[in-house]
Parts: structure tokens; sequence; C-alpha cells
């Protein structure tokens, strides 16, 4: 099955710096990739996602690149904010079949925003 | 719309005892699953169903029952709660598979088995 590996774990950044988030995956056929943010207490919640047919993807202050050869995909935030200290998720979806696909997600990265 | 709703918010079991996780979506949405989350291991996929009277397995299964029988409803049930049953379970709900559409989570279900 699919497997997807997140780095870092943690990470901190000065308010205003930009934050970089990288994940591999495993199986070629996945063709979905999308990154869920995850306040403290709260539910996980897309910020942004990618096909794997476009190569980058901007929303405001996030970007989100694929590299389909080295199968590795990577979330950029810009200008950060207090407000993006969170727990980010990057995931990634096998399809075995139409209707049967399954969402693989990694361990998770911790960001800190420092003021 | 009320979304993804899960009920209870929290539950705390003793070991062997049963119960039923309740989740249930407004959306019409095709797709359902079950996650359960513990620290340092990412969300990861108990069981799915694709639609009424469909489900399948997914990564961790072993210890929970699903059924479908409504496009609303998917409860998960804990047969027989052990103590490596305690986690954070969050519901999600799509329009038409994980690759397709958004995937809308609830609240998440807090349980702890003693």
């Amino acid at each position: 099955g699919e497997n997807v590996e997140q780095h870092p774990s943690t990470l901190s950044v000065q308010e205003g710096d930009s934050a970089v988030i990288k994940c591999t995956y495993s199986d070629s056929a996945s063709n979905y990739f999308p990154w869920y943010k995850q306040e403290l207490g709260k539910r996980p919640q897309l910020i942004i996602d990618i096909r794997s047919n476009v190569g980058e993807k901007k929303d405001q202050r996030i970007a989100v690149t694929l590299n389909k050869t080295a199968k590795h995909f990577s979330l950029h935030i810009t200008e950060t904010q207090p407000e993006d200290s969170a727990v980010y998720f990057c995931a990634a979806s096998s399809s075995f079949s139409f209707g049967n696909e399954k969402l693989t997600f990694g361990t998770g990265t911790r960001l800190t925003i420092i003021p | 719309n009320a979304g993804v709703t899960q009920t209870p918010k929290f539950q705390v079991l003793k070991t062997g005892q049963s119960m039923t996780l309740q989740c249930a979506q407004d959306m019409n949405h095709e797709y359902m699953s079950w996650y359960r989350q513990d620290p340092g291991m990412g969300l990861r996929l108990i069981h799915y169903s694709v639609g009424a009277g469909i489900t399948d397995q997914g990564e961790v299964p072993n210890g929970y029952n699903v059924s479908r029988s409504t496009t609303e409803d998917f409860p998960l049930r804990l047969l027989s709660a052990a103590p490596s049953q305690t986690s954070v379970y969050f519901c999600a709900s799509s329009y038409g598979g994980t690759s397709l559409n958004i995937q809308y989570f609830g609240a998440g279900t807090r349980l702890s088995v003693l």
C-alpha cells in the first residue's frame, strides 16, 4: 500500500519568515495530494491540494509543489503569521479502482510561529 | 447544513466494553471514512464506505466494525474495547472519493479505554 513520509516533525520559524514542509510517497499511481491544517483540539481542514497533472499550485501565502518523478511534494508558507501555528498533514490518494480511493496521511508537522 | 456530526465528543470505557461511535452527514456525500489519530502517527484509516451497503477495510481495521445502511450514517462499533484503542476518532465524508473532492471532517470523538 501507499506510504507517506513527512518531514520535519516540528518546525519553528520567526514571524514573517517562510516555512517549508516536505513529503514523499511510495505509490506512483497516487494522483491527488491534499494538505490539511489542524489547530489544537480542532478537526483537520483542507488548506490546499494538488493533482498529478499539475506541478505547482498557489493560494495567497500558501503554495504546493509536486515532483512526480521523485515522488515528493512540499508545502510552502510565506510571510508566516501567528495564526499559522498548527499541525500540518500531507496526504496522498492511491486509487485501486474508481470509488475505492484511500487517503494515506503523513505523520504531521507541528509548526510554531515565533512572534 | 450541519456538515459532519460526530457523537459523543468524549467517552470513557472499561476494557471489554462495547460501544458505537456515531457519524452523520447531511451533504449527500457518497464516500465516508473513519480515522484514528494517535500522537506522532498522523491519521490512520480504519474503515471506509463508497456508498450505502458498501464498506471496506482501511489500514487498521482490527477490533472495529462498520455498516452503511443509509447514505447519511456511518457508525463505528468497538466490539470489545482495549486500551490500545484509546485515541481520537475522526469521521470524514466527501462527494465522490478522496481524489475527486474535499474531505470534510467531523469534530472528533476522544475515547479513553481504561
